[in-house]
């Protein structure tokens, strides 16, 4: 069946503009998290959703960062005003449940912010 | 994430030959252990993973050893194949929290 897919896979933009990333979880699951992989930083947990809630919002790095999870499948990271720290690749996974042992990635997103 | 230690940080192997990558971790809240394998351009992908009620795990050349006392796991690939060239992540979770703490990252090339 179809993994997670996130769109788009690379992205450029210019420093102060807003950008938005889409994930598509597989069909079915419940819960949906946001990481962000950089050389710097490794992996790291953005915020995760059970359904079209987010409970667990403790990794974004800023409130420029937002995001939301509408009719409990697709969600869009939204980066205002983004700063060249922001560069990196911002992966999403899901699972079944919350309480599922497996996260399934999709292939992430290149952020380049020049 | 001071809360989990990776190593090494890189790691060459003859084909045939056995990977270790150990990964240690502060939190003892911590109740999965998984390992993850990315490939170039792909997300991480569960390997193996092992919760703390055994000592060790092993699913064809993958083994997990898990030393609760020492706060320690680790992946031992048996037989290294080039195929297996990638980075390994450990990535410990608490079931309360639900999200997944990476250490840092062991970056394998299998020789052929």
């Amino acid at each position: 069946g179809a993994g997670v897919s996130q769109s788009p896979s690379n992205k450029v933009t210019e420093k102060g503009k807003d950008v938005e990333l889409r994930c598509d979880p597989i069909s079915g699951h419940t819960a949906l998290y946001w990481y962000r992989q950089s050389l710097g930083q490794g992996l790291e947990f953005l915020i995760y959703f059970q359904g079209n809630s987010a409970p667990d919002k403790s990794g974004l790095p800023s409130d420029r960062f937002s995001a939301e999870r509408t009719g409990g499948s697709v969600s869009t990271l939204t980066i205002q005003r983004t700063q060249q720290e922001d560069s990196a690749v911002y992966l999403c996974a899901s699972s079944l449940a919350l309480w599922s042992d497996e996260q399934y990635f999709g292939p992430g997103t290149r952020l380049t912010v020049t | 994430q001071q809360q989990v230690k990776q190593s090494p940080q890189s790691l060459i192997v003859q084909k045939g030959g056995i990977s270790i990558i150990n990964c240690a971790y502060e939190n003892t809240a911590f109740d999965y252990f998984p390992w993850y394998q990315q490939f170039p351009g792909k997300g991480p992908a569960l390997l193996i993973a092992i919760r703390p009620d055994v000592s060790e795990k092993k699913e064809g050349r993958f083994t997990i050893s898990f030393n609760k006392s020492a706060k320690q796991f680790s992946l031992h690939i048996m037989d290294s194949q080039p195929g297996d060239s990638a980075t390994y992540f450990c990535a410990p979770r608490m079931d309360s929290s639900y999200k997944l703490i990476f250490g840092s990252g062991t970056r394998l090339l299998v020789r052929p």
